[in-house]
């Protein structure tokens, strides 16, 4: 079985540029999660689907950054424009969707983002 | 705002013997409870997971849960050098499908 794919695996920008991760979750997986993880630090939760409906975006800095699965399937994460702090490891995460059980998510390889 | 404590060490165990680490969380309403390795480079990897108080044991892994005190625990049996790692506690109100609170992770080293 595939896991999760994600690229680019490293990008580096400048500030004020923009910039997209791409994430491929594993197959028959509703649940697709996006964690940023800043050097040091745990992943912290940006946004989580449920199919194509956000479930939680309350950690989303919707001023500068977006995020879509549209067809319930692939997911794009845009910083529009990035900043100095946006510097970390962006990981994608999938799980199957059932709240009664022990349901395990599992993480891709991340994209590395370096902002100059 | 939920928070997840753990040591950053590093935490520094001979080869061979018992690695214990811990974890506290301030959200009562946890239910559910992770310990996830990460090697540097590497993305997150779940070890253990864990649901209800007392302890829960799966190869030279156990983890400990405590609810009354917030407090969660990994023991590593018989510690190999490829334990290595940093170790993330992770908790969420509910199922494991939900979005996961980190702590900062503890470095863990074994020495040969």
């Amino acid at each position: 079985e595939a896991g999760v794919a994600q690229s680019p695996r490293y990008k580096i920008i400048e500030k004020r540029q923009s910039v997209a991760f791409w994430c491929n979750p594993i197959s028959g997986h509703a649940t697709l999660y996006w964690y940023q993880q800043i050097l040091g630090q745990g992943p912290k939760l940006l946004i989580q689907f449920q199919n194509n409906g956000v479930v939680d975006d309350s950690q989303l800095p919707k001023d500068r950054f977006s995020a879509e699965r549209l067809k319930g399937v692939d997911s794009t994460l845009k910083i529009q424009p990035a900043k100095l702090e946006d510097s970390a490891v962006y990981l994608c995460a999938s799980s199957l969707w059932d709240p009664q059980s022990t349901d395990t998510q599992y993480f891709g390889p991340g994209t590395r983002l370096t902002v100059l | 705002q939920k928070e997840v404590e753990q040591n950053s060490g590093p935490l520094s165990v001979p080869e061979g013997a018992i690695a214990s680490l811990n974890c506290t969380y301030s959200d009562r309403g946890s239910q559910s409870f992770f310990w996830y390795r990460q090697y540097s480079g590497k993305s997150p990897e779940l070890i253990m997971s864990i649901y209800s108080n007392g302890d829960k044991e799966d190869g030279r892994f156990t983890a400990q849960l405590n609810k009354a005190s917030q407090y969660v625990s990994l023991l590593i049996r018989d510690s190999q050098p490829s334990d290595s790692a940093t170790y993330l506690c992770a908790v969420t109100s509910g199922g494991g499908a939900d979005g996961l609170t980190f702590g900062k992770g503890t470095h863990l080293i074994i020495q040969p």
